[in-house]
């Protein structure tokens, strides 16, 4: 039969501004949880993680938060750069053995940034 | 440190036949993940190796199989190919014990 494709969300906006990527997921139980970035042609590259016991973490020009009660995940991209366009992804990951290597990945969201 | 290197980048296959993806970890890592990822299904989650070993399986049919060698290379294999494999397959490392999966570039494989 005919596949429907997934519509991502898409988050266009102007050089320098800030860029919030907001992410919803599943799993409860997720301890663990990742951002990457995935540009035309390549595979997903990290950006950033967190643990379920932190609600908040930096890195360079990212700021992941983490609101449990609400399962919901945002990434804050500070200054925007033409360069961080491209299709953003959260994923979760569960503790114990069945999660081995497995990321439960979210949609992506395609962000533009205008120069 | 070289990243994760997949091979090949790019196939064509036609139905029926079956296929064989490479994929060559970070050193020194033990884990290698595989992953399938097209437009109407998003990253889905083959399976894992650790120490030549499954430890982790999604839910894909047996047609799909995979293994890893000594050194941590790995191989996944797709039999009797359908229309719907034709995907960008993701390979990852990472040590083991790790969370955070370092990604190849893919084979984008077209099945015809």
């Amino acid at each position: 039969g005919e596949s429907v494709g997934l519509h991502l969300p898409t988050l266009s906006v102007q050089e320098g501004d800030n860029s919030i990527i907001n992410c919803a997921y599943s799993n409860s139980a997720s301890d663990y949880f990742i951002w990457y970035k995935q540009e035309s042609g390549k595979g997903p590259q990290f950006i950033i993680d967190i643990r379920s016991n932190m609600d908040k973490r930096q890195g360079q020009r990212v700021t992941v938060l983490l609101n449990k009660t609400v399962k919901h995940l945002s990434l804050q991209i500070a200054a925007t750069q033409p360069g961080d366009s491209a299709v953003y992804f959260c994923a979760e990951k569960g503790a114990g053995g069945t999660s081995y290597g497995k990321l439960t990945f979210g949609q992506g969201t395609i962000l533009t940034v205008h120069p | 440190k070289a990243g994760v290197t997949q091979t090949p980048r790019y196939l064509i296959k036609t139905r029926g036949q079956q296929v064989t993806l490479s994929c060559s970890p970070i050193s020194g890592h033990r884990s290698v993940s595989w992953y399938q990822q097209t437009p109407g299904q998003g990253l889905q989650f083959l399976f894992e190796y650790f120490s030549e070993t499954q430890r982790n399986k999604g839910n894909f049919p047996g047609r799909f199989s995979g293994r890893q060698f000594s050194n941590s290379r790995s191989e996944m294999n797709v039999s009797t190919l359908e229309l719907g494999d034709s995907a960008l397959y993701l390979c990852a490392s990472t040590m083991g014990a790790e969370e955070k999966l370092f990604f190849g570039s893919g084979t984008q494989l077209s099945v015809l």
